[in-house]
């Protein structure tokens, strides 16, 4: 079974609405989360580090306004695309690393498409 | 700059050959690199990593291997299945900064 649920794994909103996309460590406590955006036929691109307990870290060129992070437990990380409009649609995809390894397991993702 | 990219984009092969993908990077300071397959609308799936301090690891019906020297890695998938149609992805694990890289990924097609 997966070891990090992302949840929903699909949404449609409005322009200029905010859309929360939640990752879940089922198997471990994660203190590192990462958040990945995706468009089609390209590769992952990092958007920031969530780091549980403190500010994330954010990519170059990433509006850390717009894509607000918040890593409140060991578990659970949040994205919330803040007045998302259409550029914003992509794939959104989590990761979490095993605490003291070189091991992350993905999510599988959230399809974001705004109207 | 720093980047990590893949020399094609499509890869087609037949059934039950043997796949090679491969890969280029520049960061010579790579702690270790992973293949990742992604299948459509899903999240990446590990397949197999190795250390920059290693030039070759063997898993189940794969192979990567690791030429520091031109700074190319390249993943074997012996006997393609359809279940490999996928885009596969090299990354760059760079521990000092605590954060995975991803090539442009190579799409994998299986022709019966």
């Amino acid at each position: 079974g997966a070891v990090v649920s992302q949840h929903p794994s699909w949404v449609i909103c409005k322009s200029g609405t905010s859309v929360k996309i939640e990752c879940r460590s089922l198997d471990f406590q994660a203190t590192t989360m990462f958040w990945y955006r995706q468009f089609p036929k390209q590769s992952l691109m990092l958007m920031a580090t969530s780091n549980e307990g403190s500010k994330a870290t954010y990519e170059q060129g990433v509006e850390k306004d717009k894509f607000l992070i918040n890593h409140a437990s060991l578990t659970l990380s949040t994205l919330t695309v803040t007045s998302a409009h259409p550029e914003d649609s992509s794939f959104y995809i989590c990761s979490a690393r095993v605490p003291g390894k070189n091991i992350q397991y993905f999510g599988a993702g959230t399809r974001l498409s705004v109207l | 700059g720093e980047s990590v990219g893949l020399h094609l984009p499509t890869l087609s092969v037949q059934e039950g050959d043997n796949s090679i993908i491969n890969c280029a990077y520049s960061n010579s300071a790579s702690d270790y690199f992973i293949w990742y397959k992604q299948e459509s609308g899903k999240g990446p799936q590990f397949i197999i990593d190795i250390r920059s301090n290693m030039d070759k690891r063997q898993g189940q019906r794969v192979t990567v291997l690791l030429n520091k020297t031109v700074k190319h890695l390249s993943l074997q998938i012996a006997a393609t299945q359809p279940g490999d149609s996928a885009v596969y992805f090299c990354a760059e694990n760079r521990v000092s900064a605590s954060k995975i890289i991803f090539g442009s990924g190579t799409r994998l097609s299986i022709r019966p």
